[in-house]
């Protein structure tokens, strides 16, 4: 089955900004979808598609995919931003399960 | 807006069988498709299967053997049951929309409940 790399933890200086990246061997056929999840909430979703947002996620949230990895950009990253960060895709062994990455957290500084 | 709602006892004997119900408000629950998703106290999220009102469902190759998930149209709520657990299955556990496009290539969890936490006791 397939796995959905993300680095357990980044930081970046407040209106900076920070990539998010997720790898893994399923991205070259289905894309990503970015999720944001605060303490004790649920996960919201940020990005999907060829970088379609919800209504009312903001515009510096961006996401992009090359060959096997998906990236989720924050560009002007605000205090509110500091939160995990989940990339999901479908695996590619039998009945394509979903998949979940392992997260990543984002500290503003 | 669609909203979800998860319910179920919040406490689950050791290989009993849990068993949780998301009731959707909001809209019908004969479009998509309708997930849970877990997450064990401060770890990640897990996928753990989806059904579609036709009843087709998908579960999640590691819990596939123990994992049953139904729907009830005219309730517009669909449920999980988990059997024999352990206190490995200790989690919050969300339901979520599902939705696709390009043929399922794309495929995104929007809305989500606010999960449920469920703890197994031995």
């Amino acid at each position: 089955s397939s796995e959905l790399t993300q680095d357990p933890a980044v930081s970046v200086a407040l209106g900076q900004t920070v990539r998010i990246t997720c790898q893994g061997d399923s991205l070259g056929g289905y894309s990503a979808s970015w999720y944001q999840q605060k303490p004790g909430q649920a996960p919201v979703l940020l990005i999907y598609g060829k970088n379609k947002r919800p209504s009312g996620i903001p515009d510096r949230f961006s996401g992009s995919t090359s060959g096997n990895t998906a990236s989720l950009t924050i560009t002007g990253a605000q205090a509110e931003d500091e939160a995990d960060y989940y990339c999901k895709s479908r695996d590619t062994s039998a009945n394509h399960p979903h998949i979940f990455g392992t997260g990543t957290k984002v500290s503003v500084l | 807006q669609v909203q979800l709602q998860e319910s179920g006892p919040g406490l689950v004997q050791a290989s009993e069988t849990l068993s949780l119900t998301c009731t959707v408000s909001g809209g019908s629950i004969r479009s998509n498709y309708w997930n849970w998703i877990r997450q064990p106290p401060g770890r990640g999220l897990e996928w753990i299967g989806y059904i579609y009102s036709t009843g087709i469902t998908n579960y999640s190759p590691s819990l596939t053997s123990r994992v049953t998930i139904s729907i009830d149209t005219s309730k517009n709520e669909f449920s999980l049951k988990l059997t024999s657990v352990t206190a490995a299955d200790t989690a919050v556990y969300f339901c979520a929309r599902g939705d696709r496009e390009d043929q399922g290539a794309t495929t995104w969890f929007d809305p989500w409940g606010q999960g449920t936490l469920v703890t197994v006791s031995s």
